[in-house]
């Protein structure tokens, strides 16, 4: 069935490094949606990207959708340790969710 | 504008019970969907209403059910309950049209023992 994989599971960074999680999908996606959670605390909604390629940028993240529409990816420049949390993508044409990658940020 | 509101927060329940959930979605919004979030397995969708009606279902057993009242407001139910059902559980609700993003509560933590 349809699936959403997210890598890697786990990603320990230094303070000021940077930081990038990719989600894969089996089949096309209408869209892509991005969500972090923060330990302890509900998924909140990032961003949404719809169109092939497009790319999106939210201060010192970027997002971008790949061409085929079957992958994605977050990236962070210069890590803070606020940047802490699992980060998931989802679809919401398919209702489903990445398994998510946990990024710990060491200061 | 107020958040997703789910309750109880913690519950704690012995095998072969039955639970009801509670979420009431920010208000205008007419969907709400339900996940299950356990350590590892990421976020399960299990389903979503729309308009008081069930629009999608995820891969879980008949034993998780849902409804939702034509104020938007979703209930879940979980019946004989099983040690596997230990797990965060999400609403999260949204104005209903794939194109915008869900905004989640902050879930209800079910503990079976």
């Amino acid at each position: 069935g349809q699936q959403v994989m997210q890598i890697p599971q786990y990603q320990h960074v230094q303070e000021g490094e940077d930081f990038t999680t990719y989600c894969n999908s089996s089949t096309t996606l209408s869209n892509i949606q991005w969500y972090k959670q923060r330990p302890g605390g509900h998924p909140v909604f990032l961003i949404q990207l719809v169109k092939s390629g497009e790319v999106k940028k939210q201060k010192r993240l970027t997002f971008q959708f790949g061409e085929a529409k079957k992958n994605s990816s977050l990236h962070i420049t210069a890590t803070q340790t606020t940047d802490v949390g699992t980060y998931f993508c989802g679809n919401t044409d398919k209702l489903i969710f990445g398994t998510g990658t946990r990024l710990q940020v060491f200061p | 504008k107020a958040g997703v509101t789910q309750t109880p927060r913690y519950l704690i329940k012995t095998r072969g019970q039955q639970v009801t959930l509670s979420c009431s979605p920010i208000s205008g919004h007419r969907s709400v969907s339900w996940y299950q979030q356990t350590p590892g397995q990421g976020l399960q969708f299990l389903f979503e209403y729309f308009s008081e009606t069930q629009r999608n279902k995820g891969n879980f057993p008949g034993r998780f059910s849902g409804r939702q009242f034509s104020n938007s407001r979703s209930e879940m139910n979980v019946s004989t309950l099983e040690l596997g059902d230990s797990a965060l559980y999400l609403c999260a609700s949204s104005l209903g049209w794939v194109d915008y993003g869900y905004t989640f509560g902050s879930g209800t933590r079910l503990t079976v023992v």
